[in-house]
């Protein structure tokens, strides 16, 4: 298995500009989540999906921020518009009912 | 609020010491326990896994759960240089809401 896969691995931008995030979870996997990582605030969680379905997106910081789950292998998280301090490391990770194992990340950077 | 709490550190210890971190949690629903480690610019990798209350070793790691206080603890004998990394406790709930702590930086010094 070739792991949690996004992209992509780095992403600059001009605040104002929409951004989006992709990631495939491990196949047969039926929970995603989506975190930010930033010096200031370590991991938070965004939002997670239960087989497609969001369960949780109490952690997306505003209305900017929109995730989707169209079906069991594609994910996106998008930032529209984007602004400066979106600028993080953001992880998708995907799990079988218990632990998570997460994708290489997506360093995003909005000027 | 949903709170995983650990000491940020800086954490460090000599070679062959042992290091020990340690994790509280807030939501006494919560059911499954993980230790992550994070080297630099990487992304978190699964060290530890334990569900109930007691020990579990494998190999220079131990993680204890205490569910009555609320805390998760990782231990690591024989610490190398190559333990030196961000550690981040993580808690599930049984609708499988995983949420981390900040991480504590643990340094192993030669």
């Amino acid at each position: 298995d070739a792991g949690v896969i996004q992209s992509p691995r780095h992403e600059v931008t001009e605040m104002g500009q929409e951004v989006t995030l992709r990631c495939k979870p491990i196949s047969g996997h039926n929970s995603l989540f989506w975190y930010r990582q930033t010096m200031m605030r370590g991991l938070e969680l965004l939002i997670y999906f239960n087989n497609n379905v969001p369960i949780d997106d109490s952690g997306m910081p505003e209305d900017r921020f929109s995730a989707k789950m169209p079906n069991a292998s594609f994910s996106t998280l998008k930032i529209q518009p984007s602004e400066p301090r979106d600028s993080a490391v953001y992880f998708c990770a995907s799990s079988l009912h218990r632990d998570g194992t997460f994708g290489s990340g997506t360093r995003l950077t909005v000027v | 609020q949903k709170e995983v709490e650990q000491n940020s550190g800086p954490l460090s210890v000599p070679e062959g010491a042992i290091a020990s971190l340690n994790c509280t949690y807030s939501d006494r629903g919560s059911q499954s326990f993980f230790w992550y480690r994070q080297y630099s610019g990487k992304s978190p990798e699964l060290i530890m896994s334990i569900y109930s209350n007691g020990d579990k070793e494998d190999g220079r790691f131990t993680a204890q759960l205490n569910k009555a206080s609320q805390y998760v603890s990782l231990l690591i004998r024989d610490s190398q240089p190559s333990d030196s990394a961000t550690y981040l406790c993580a808690v599930q709930d049984n609708n499988n809401d995983m949420r981390f702590g900040a991480g504590t930086r643990l340094t192993v010094k030669p």
